[in-house]
């Protein structure tokens, strides 16, 4: 069975500090993982995607995530937090590229 | 590109009325999908359909949700006898294909008195 897991349902960083949220994903197969992100009362807007070929994939805002499949996690990272990425993230994880399952979120605060 | 479409964005109803929530997806997007999305929680897949055909629908919560793209371009999801419980937000998206990033609407918020 597909599942995600976020550890860690809030993070707080300070301003130009590494961000990292983490996403552990359970999988009977090599799966398609997303990270979105997902502003107050708006919909979910894709940061990165992996498929397949290389395990770093970056995505927008300087955002970027490394499959492992020895520990079944797609993390994501930026180096330097901006006060604008304060907001819902939400990993999410599929088999077969039909139906998506996304984990519970991290709500990401960046304190001046 | 005028991205997904979602009205009502907000709908209040008394509980045991039935309520309709329309998507017009990104026009050249064949897959189109439908969450529930509780406070606190990640979206919920539902249901999705590949042009007009809904090819997953065992997700639905109960049979008083439906959903349908008659066209293969809009769609409509609809739950009859409203119940406290299905306060949430439902979201559409819209995909090119089976394993390409799903685009967000900004969903239509229910509130059931």
């Amino acid at each position: 069975a597909q599942s995600v897991t976020q550890l860690g349902s809030h993070v707080s960083v300070s301003e130009g500090a590494l961000v990292l949220l983490r996403c552990n994903y359970s999988s009977s197969v090599p799966p398609y993982l997303f990270w979105y992100v997902q502003y107050p009362n708006q919909g979910l807007q894709l940061l990165l995607k992996y498929t397949t070929g290389a395990t770093l994939v970056k995505g927008i805002n300087g955002f970027e995530a490394e499959f492992k499949k020895s520990e079944t996690s797609f993390h994501l990272t930026k180096p330097s937090a901006h006060m604008s990425d304060a907001a819902e993230y939400f990993c999410a994880v599929s088999e077969t590229g039909n139906q998506f399952y996304f984990g519970t979120g991290t709500s990401l605060t960046v304190i001046p | 590109d005028t991205g997904v479409s979602q009205d009502p964005r907000h709908k209040i109803t008394k509980r045991g009325q039935n309520v309709t929530f329309r998507c017009d997806p990104i026009s050249e997007h064949n897959r189109l999908y439908w969450y529930r999305q509780t406070l606190g929680q990640g979206p919920e897949f539902l249901t999705y359909f590949q042009n007009e055909a809904q090819l997953e629908k065992s997700r639905l919560l109960s049979d008083r949700f439906s959903a349908e793209r008659p066209k293969g371009s809009f769609s409509t999801l609809e739950i009859q006898r409203t119940e406290q419980g299905d306060s949430a937000m439902y979201l559409c998206a819209s995909s090119l294909a089976y394993n390409q990033p799903q685009h967000f609407g900004d969903g239509t918020r229910l509130s059931i008195l």
